[in-house]
């Protein structure tokens, strides 16, 4: 079983929607992670917290809205969405620490369609 | 300038023999990490290895080897004895230096042939 788990795995939402992603860690780390997955593209990462304070948002619309309420949660909140906005979107966590490797840990994945 | 390239969008292996998945990198940052992942059809990305920009040696975990070229920037993958279970997408990262920025090539999908 995954230490990173992501809810819903599926979601089919309407362009006029207000939906959810949640994302759990129970691994003890300090930075968690969105990341969009298209096909043929690499990972884009999206919003990046450490120590529940976002340090990283790479351009991303407002119609994202990522809400950290503690270091083993992670939301991202969608509203309004394109349907090119439909992807793979992964939750990641990871122990970012001085001498240590950092890698990531990501859930399943929560596939999203926007219609 | 793609920070991580992957050339090879698929490729096919016999069960129980060796396959190479390529991996480029470009930094110029001393300090990197590179990383390897895989992806089955489930979604969940699994990380398989990592090799420090100052490990003297090549890493290696089980089946799996990181083939690092320095001076090439060069990370290839080197999965031995191939089972049915490693078809899967598998991805290359970097990070540079300590920070959160992962950056992630486009992948290799590997098919394991029985």
């Amino acid at each position: 079983e995954t230490g990173v788990t992501q809810t819903p795995r599926h979601l089919v939402m309407g362009m006029t929607n207000k939906k959810s992603l949640k994302c759990e860690q129970h691994l003890g780390h300090n930075a968690m992670y969105w990341y969009k997955q298209s096909a043929k593209k690499p990972l884009e990462l999206m919003f990046v917290y450490n120590f529940k304070e976002q340090t990283e948002n790479n351009s991303v619309p407002s119609r994202f809205s990522p809400e950290c309420p503690n270091s083993s949660h992670l939301f991202l909140h969608l509203h309004t969405l394109q349907p090119e906005d439909s992807a793979l979107y992964l939750c990641a966590s990871s122990q970012v620490k001085i001498a240590a490797t950092g890698e990531l840990f990501f859930g399943e994945g929560s596939r999203l369609t926007v219609l | 300038a793609q920070k991580i390239t992957q050339t090879q969008p698929g490729m096919f292996v016999q069960e129980k023999e060796a396959v190479t998945l390529d991996c480029t990198y470009d930094t110029s940052d001393p300090s990197y990490g590179l990383f390897w992942y895989k992806q089955p059809s489930s979604g969940e990305m699994i990380f398989l290895i990592y090799q420090g920009s100052y490990d003297q040696q090549n890493a290696t975990e089980g089946r799996y080897s990181l083939n690092f070229q320095k001076a090439r920037k060069s990370a290839n993958l080197v999965i031995s004895a191939s089972q049915l279970g490693d078809s899967a997408m598998y991805f290359c990262a970097m990070r540079e230096g300590t920070g959160n920025q992962f950056y992630f090539g486009t992948g290799t999908s590997l098919t394991v042939i029985p």
